[in-house]
């Protein structure tokens, strides 16, 4: 079955702890990015990747950072977590590319992230 | 940067009655509008999409209407049934190559359904 897997589904931390939220997707997609989500602000994306090695800043990248050492895989690191950064975070995939216009967005079923 | 804004933020209908969310976007070189339907504990799902070079378009019960002038689009769900109940969010894109999938989201729609 082709998905988008996160993991954890949820998560509780205290204020500095550094984590990583996993994301991996057998679609064999190009594009993969990460998302989170807020009441009344919808889906802000925080980083995206074009291919492997290849990964740019979104919307609202401070605090972040992601790595792409494999087509599969885009890891979410929170190096110091801070409270504003509890949301529920999304990681999606697509078959889009450098060459291609947009393309579906498949998103994985979300990690809830309570920084204390 | 693009901006896009979306009403209601909730939306109570009757079973059977239509349901219309409507959103507008600020960039006029916006060219794709793809709309997302959340279920509870679940990520969005693409439900329809439109391209700026189309005025409407239609999936079963669902339909998306464009209005570039305007610039907004509404999504249009006919004879609504409990399922139909979710988040839904619309989107916009200026489909840069290099960027890809850059979309900006309006910030969701909450439909009930009640029977």
């Amino acid at each position: 079955e082709a998905q988008v897997t996160q993991n954890p589904r949820y998560l509780i931390t205290v204020t500095g702890k550094k984590l990583t939220v996993t994301c991996s997707q057998n679609m064999n997609h190009e594009y993969m990015s990460w998302y989170r989500q807020d009441p009344g602000l919808g889906l802000r994306q925080i980083y995206y990747s074009m291919n492997v090695e290849v990964t740019d800043k979104g919307d609202v990248p401070e605090g972040y950072k992601v790595s792409r050492k494999e087509k599969r895989n885009f890891p979410l690191i929170l190096e110091s977590p801070s409270p504003n950064q509890t949301s529920l975070y999304f990681c999606a995939s697509s078959s889009a590319t450098t060459s291609s216009y947009n393309s579906p967005l498949h998103f994985g079923n979300g990690t809830r992230l309570t920084v204390t | 940067g693009e901006n896009v804004e979306q009403h209601p933020s909730t939306l109570s209908v009757q079973e059977g009655d239509s349901a219309v969310i409507k959103c507008t976007y600020s960039d006029s070189a916006s060219n794709y509008f793809p709309w997302y339907k959340q279920e509870l504990g679940k990520g969005p799902q693409l439900i329809i999409d439109i391209r700026s070079n189309v005025g409407e378009k239609k999936d079963q019960r669902i339909a998306v209407t464009l209005n570039k002038t305007a610039k907004h689009f509404s999504l249009h769900i006919t004879e609504t049934q409990p399922e139909d109940s979710a988040v839904y969010f619309c989107a916009a894109s200026i489909s840069p190559k290099a960027a890809g999938n850059k979309l900006t989201f309006g910030g969701g729609t909450r439909v009930l359904v009640k029977p």
